[in-house]
């Protein structure tokens, strides 16, 4: 079973719609990130958390919120939908850094959202 | 700010030939590089990563050298194969931060023919 899962894989909406997408992982990290993934821009970081109790706005968060259930699930919501949200969404997570202070992230397979 | 500048792409290759993808990048400070790939329909996945000027990263045939006197940290494989087809994302990480932001370029499209 793979160690990071998002739901759903695709998912196409309208304006104006409440989304939520799930990310969920058994690595039994603390981390856990959202990035938006668009096309000749990379990969941008939305919201990080570095444990339930910790959630961090990161460089494009505008029209996004975050919820961290559980150190295993991390959910991102589109509250009113819009067009240029269409975008590939990664979940990721890492451990904390060690001494060699590197945290590679692992990421889960992503989610296509459309918005008409 | 950071940035990361990849090659325009597509690149497309006949299986075997020779592979460079060029990445430079701006920071303040001393950054980790990493290189990052995509298959089809996945997530990324770490392909290699350098820490200090001069370090040599690799993985599966592919190679990075850091270069912090031309700020470049440019992917090569000397065969590839139809399988290395995906996509790759040249990356940073500032030392120091509190947490894993990575500063992606934009992904470099690599298709591999028989």
């Amino acid at each position: 079973d793979a160690d990071v899962t998002q739901t759903p894989r695709n998912r196409i909406t309208k304006t104006g719609k409440r989304i939520m997408l799930e990310c969920s992982q058994t690595k039994g990290h603390d981390r856990m990130y959202w990035y938006r993934q668009d096309p000749g821009l990379g990969l941008r970081l939305i919201y990080y958390s570095f444990d339930v109790k910790d959630i961090n706005k990161g460089e494009i968060s505008d029209g996004y919120s975050v919820s961290r259930q559980a150190q295993a699930k991390f959910s991102l919501s589109l509250e009113s939908a819009i067009p240029n949200q269409t975008a590939l969404y990664f979940c990721a997570t890492s451990d904390e850094p060690g001494t060699g202070w590197f945290d590679e992230q692992f990421f889960g397979p992503g989610t296509r959202l459309t918005v008409l | 700010g950071d940035s990361v500048t990849q090659m325009e792409g597509p690149v497309t290759l006949s299986e075997e030939a020779f592979l460079t993808i060029n990445c430079t990048y701006t920071a303040t400070g001393y950054p980790s590089l990493f290189w990052y790939v995509q298959y089809p329909g996945e997530g990324l996945q770490l392909l290699l990563k350098a820490t200090k000027a001069d370090d040599k990263g690799s993985n599966k045939g592919f190679e990075a050298t850091y270069r912090k006197e031309t700020t470049s940290f440019h992917l090569e494989k000397g065969s590839v194969q139809v399988s290395d087809s995906a996509v790759y994302f040249c990356a940073l990480r500032r030392r120091g931060t509190s947490y894993g932001k990575l500063t992606f370029g934009q992904g470099t499209i690599l298709t591999v023919h028989p």
